[in-house]
């Protein structure tokens, strides 16, 4: 059973355009929520992360919404671009071990 | 460079026949952790290990071990591999020096059991 529950698991966007990721988990000890970026042939790298006593966090065209309530959180990516192109995985960690991953999500910008 | 590197990067074997994946890294870090990624499940944690001699299963430990004889060196061990073992594996390591560090991956170990 996914702990971390993450969609679409496949997206398609324009080049400039926003590209929006969702999860969502159940976990309340859950308190750590990273989102890591995997490129084909590579092992998935750190993108951006957030702790629950935040709401947003933002570095360069990369934001995290977090809503603490409602137990989700999105990856929001503005004026996506080709290189953008990777499989994003959203996780939560509880403890010192407990990291849950979502099931993926592969994104394409288009030209 | 940092890294962590893992070995071999991948391999094509037949059932039963026992294999070893390696993984160092060379940053000190304490925690290191075995993943295997399988289309629309994500990355599932198969076994970590806080620190030398101290490792312990993760959600899908059946099949495989490790061992932690050295800090910067967890292999991973299948004593009798089986095809529902194929799959893209990953190691990665981090550190407890402060909270909340990144885990550091591999480039993964894609591993075809026939």
């Amino acid at each position: 059973q996914q702990q971390v529950k993450q969609s679409p698991q496949s997206l398609i966007v324009q080049k400039g355009g926003i590209s929006i990721i969702n999860c969502a988990y159940e976990n309340t000890a859950f308190d750590y929520f990273p989102w890591y970026q995997q490129f084909p042939g590579k092992g998935p790298a750190l993108l951006i992360a957030i702790r629950p006593d935040v709401s947003e966090k933002k570095e360069g065209r990369f934001t995290i919404s977090f809503n603490k309530s409602a137990k989700q959180f999105s990856l929001h990516i503005m004026d996506s671009q080709p290189g953008d192109s990777a499989t994003y995985f959203c996780a939560a960690k509880a403890g010192d071990n407990d990291m849950r991953f979502g099931a993926g999500t592969r994104l394409t910008v288009k030209p | 460079e940092a890294q962590v590197t893992q070995n071999p990067r991948y391999l094509i074997t037949v059932t039963g026949k026992k294999l070893t994946v390696t993984c160092s890294q060379n940053m000190n870090h304490e925690y290191m952790s075995w993943y295997r990624q399988d289309p629309g499940l994500g990355l599932r944690q198969i076994y970590y290990s806080m620190n030398v001699e101290v490792t312990d299963k993760g959600d899908v430990p059946e099949g495989y071990k490790v061992s932690r004889k050295e800090k910067r060196n967890f292999p991973l061990i299948l004593e009798s591999p089986s095809p529902n073992q194929t799959s893209l594996y990953f190691c990665a390591s981090r550190t407890y020096r402060s909270d909340n560090q990144p885990q550091h991956f591999g480039d993964g170990t894609r591993l075809s059991i026939l």
